[in-house]
């Protein structure tokens, strides 16, 4: 089946840094979503891109999709401990599938 | 406006009893979504529901059964639950491009 491949699994860094996660696909996708879980709780949508090259803003996070539609990209700008949390991408594939493919995730720990 | 709502919160059963997670959501959505959760496997798609009165089959349906009550519930029905069952669920439901989750319900099967 599709599969995302989502990098880094998990990351750990210092409070004010910038964060950078990716997902990359053999296939073709026509929207992306990011998603945030926190322990205990259900993912929240974070960003939706519809197309190829757009670039999306919500607050300190930047998400973009890919030009050739097969990879997005997550920008976090200087993080603070309740950004901590697992970072999902999703996508929808062309043919207007009903079903999302979802990457395993990364695990973001902030140190204050 | 609660989004998707999810019953219970966590629910302990022993080997081989029965239960029923509901879902409802209230943003008028046509499909509807049962994954389940487990450490280093991400999501998986259990079953999904494009719209009232259809159903699908996901990538792990075994042992599940689901109904799609109406337009705003999707429930989903463990007949003889099993230790491999353990995990946790979430409820989702989706328009034309975004899906939102419900909180999750935390099983356990002993």
């Amino acid at each position: 089946g599709q599969q995302l491949n989502q990098s880094p699994q998990s990351m750990f860094i210092q409070e004010g840094e910038d964060v950078s996660m990716n997902c990359t696909s053999s296939s073709i996708f026509n929207t992306w979503l990011w998603y945030k879980q926190e322990p205990g709780e259900g993912p929240v949508l974070l960003i939706a891109l519809y197309k190829a090259g757009e670039l999306t803003s919500n607050g300190r996070l930047t998400a973009q999709f890919g030009i050739t539609r097969k990879d997005s990209f997550l920008n976090i700008s200087a993080s603070i401990p309740s950004d901590v949390g697992i970072y999902f991408c999703a996508g929808r594939t062309q043919g207007g599938s009903e079903k999302l493919v979802f990457g395993k995730g990364t695990k973001l720990t902030v140190n204050p | 406006n609660a989004g998707v709502t999810q019953t219970p919160k966590f629910q302990v059963l022993k080997t081989g009893q029965s239960m029923t997670l509901q879902c409802a959501q209230d943003m008028n959505h046509n499909s509807m979504y049962w994954y389940r959760q487990d450490p280093g496997m991400g999501l998986r798609l259990i079953y999904y529901s494009a719209s009232e009165g259809t159903t699908d089959k996901g990538e792990v349906p075994n042992g599940y059964n689901v109904s799609r009550l109406n337009k705003r519930e999707f429930s989903l029905r463990l007949e003889s639950a099993a230790p491999s069952q353990t995990s946790v669920y979430f409820c989702a439901s989706s328009g034309l491009y975004e899906q939102y989750f419900g909180p999750g319900t935390r099983l356990t099967v002993t």
